[in-house]
């Protein structure tokens, strides 16, 4: 139980185009998720935190206009990032905590979206 | 700010060997995990410690939690080449906010 699934797994785009990477809790609600961007062989950055109806929490450093986030249900949340250039390009995760009753509490990650950026 | 570290960062084993991967942590923390990554794919839960003296065990992997020194072990045991992967340790600082992750140990394990 408590599976985030994430989707699409990879994308292509071209430059200046704009890409949206969807983050579900399939079998439970998540009022909080959260997004990382993970460079090769480097640890997961924590880019926002995504609150259901209210507005995402960037961490210093992340451009709220490039990244756009939206938590508009209990089991959904969409990362948009836009007007992609190459240096966009990264491999993008999306978490949730489970809830205590049905783990461990632990937070678990959806499956990673791989963005290139052409 | 919470800062967690873990040593070694590259990890190049024989098979059959035992070996141990530490993380240190800045401050007092409710959790602590440890999460198993294999290349192009996401993160895989392993543990999740929630108390002074915690241990877990699964398969070939033990890990440990000692909240006073700030340390957590995962402990590595007849190394196969299947444990082959990046695994990482990550903090949450109160349940349920934001985790923070060690830059991660890559482990090879040679036959």
């Amino acid at each position: 139980g408590a599976v985030v699934s994430q989707h699409p797994s990879r994308v292509i785009c071209k430059s200046g185009t704009s890409v949206k990477i969807e983050c579900r809790s399939l079998d439970f609600q998540a009022t909080t998720m959260f997004w990382y961007r993970q460079f090769p062989k480097k640890s997961l950055m924590l880019m926002a935190t995504s609150n259901e109806g209210s507005k995402a929490t960037y961490e210093q450093g992340v451009e709220k206009d490039k990244f756009l986030i939206n938590h508009a249900s209990l089991t959904l949340s969409t990362l948009t990032v836009t007007s992609a250039h190459p240096e966009d390009s990264s491999f993008y995760i999306c978490s949730a905590r489970a809830p205590l009753e049905r783990v461990w509490g632990g937070y678990t990650f959806g499956s990673g979206t791989r963005l290139t950026v052409v | 700010e919470l800062k967690v570290e873990q040593n070694p960062l590259f990890l190049s084993m024989q098979e059959g060997k035992n070996y141990t991967i530490y993380c240190n942590y800045s401050t007092t923390s409710d959790r602590l995990y440890w999460y198993r990554q294999d290349p192009g794919k996401s993160l895989e839960s392993l543990f999740v410690l929630l108390s002074n003296g915690a241990v877990k065990q699964e398969g070939r992997l033990m890990a440990s939690l000692d909240t006073k020194a700030r340390l957590s072990t995962l402990h590595i045991t007849a190394a196969v080449h299947d444990l082959s992967a990046t695994y990482f340790c990550a903090v949450d600082k109160t349940s349920g906010s934001r985790l923070t992750f060690g830059e991660g140990t890559q482990l090879t394990v040679n036959p």
